[in-house]
């Protein structure tokens, strides 16, 4: 059980465009989901954290007019990186959890590669 | 602020040989600390977590990690390791006013190679 998905897993897409990024919680219910970016060899960043039906809250430093996330329902959260550019290409990793009062435990999607050229 | 180091990028070992991964933490206020594994193309799973108790912490898959708050360290051992623990491992923090929210501090990674 337990299990997070993300689609697609790799993406190509051409500066300036916008593409959008799915998780989602595929036998539970995701109280609070998470976004992550994690570069080469690096730790994974936090970006933001959304709540079902409300506004996500975004780590210091992440651009929430380019990164936008929209956490529709308590199974699906989504991923917009807008006018991507090269410097957007990274790793970008999903997380749900299911307790409102234990966001600590998390269930990870096998993340998606963004590659803008 | 609060902050995670790795200090081995990549440890190879070989099979059924012990092996330790060593995580720091830097912080002001108490912690409660993560291990996860990445198997290639999956998502991190937990293997073991302190949150208080015992400072000696199991998990799955025969490991276990030690909270040393003078040391302000989380190291994690497996003393006979298989094939099948090669993954990437994350050590992680949070502190108390993150932990319901879920916000989590991760370190840099750790490449564990099996070689057999």
């Amino acid at each position: 059980g337990a299990v997070v998905s993300q689609h697609p897993s790799w993406v190509i897409c051409k500066s300036g465009t916008s593409v959008k990024i799915e998780c989602r919680s595929l036998d539970f219910q995701a109280t609070t989901m998470f976004w992550y970016r994690q570069f080469p060899k690096q730790s994974l960043m936090l970006m933001a954290t959304s709540n079902e039906g409300s506004k996500a809250t975004y780590e210091q430093g992440v651009e929430k007019d380019k990164f936008l996330i929209n956490h529709a329902s308590l199974t699906l959260s989504t991923l917009t990186v807008t006018s991507a550019h090269p410097e957007d290409s990274s790793f970008y990793i999903c997380s749900a959890s299911p307790r409102i009062d234990r966001g600590y435990e998390q269930y990870f999607g096998p993340g998606t590669r963004l590659t803008v050229t | 602020a609060q902050s995670v180091t790795q200090l081995d990028s990549q440890v190879p070992v070989f099979e059924e040989a012990p092996v330790e991964l060593r995580c720091n933490y830097s912080s002001s206020v108490s912690v409660y600390l993560f291990w996860y594994v990445q198997y290639p193309n999956q998502g991190l799973q937990l293997l073991l977590k302190y949150l208080s108790g015992s400072t000696l912490v199991k998990g799955i898959n025969g490991f276990e990690a030690e909270f040393n708050k003078s040391q302000t360290s989380f190291h994690l051992r497996k003393p006979s390791v298989h094939i099948s623990d090669t993954a990437e491992y994350f050590c992680a923090v949070s502190v108390r006013e993150w932990l319901k929210g879920g916000k989590l501090i991760f370190g840099q990674g750790t490449e564990l190679s099996v070689k057999p």
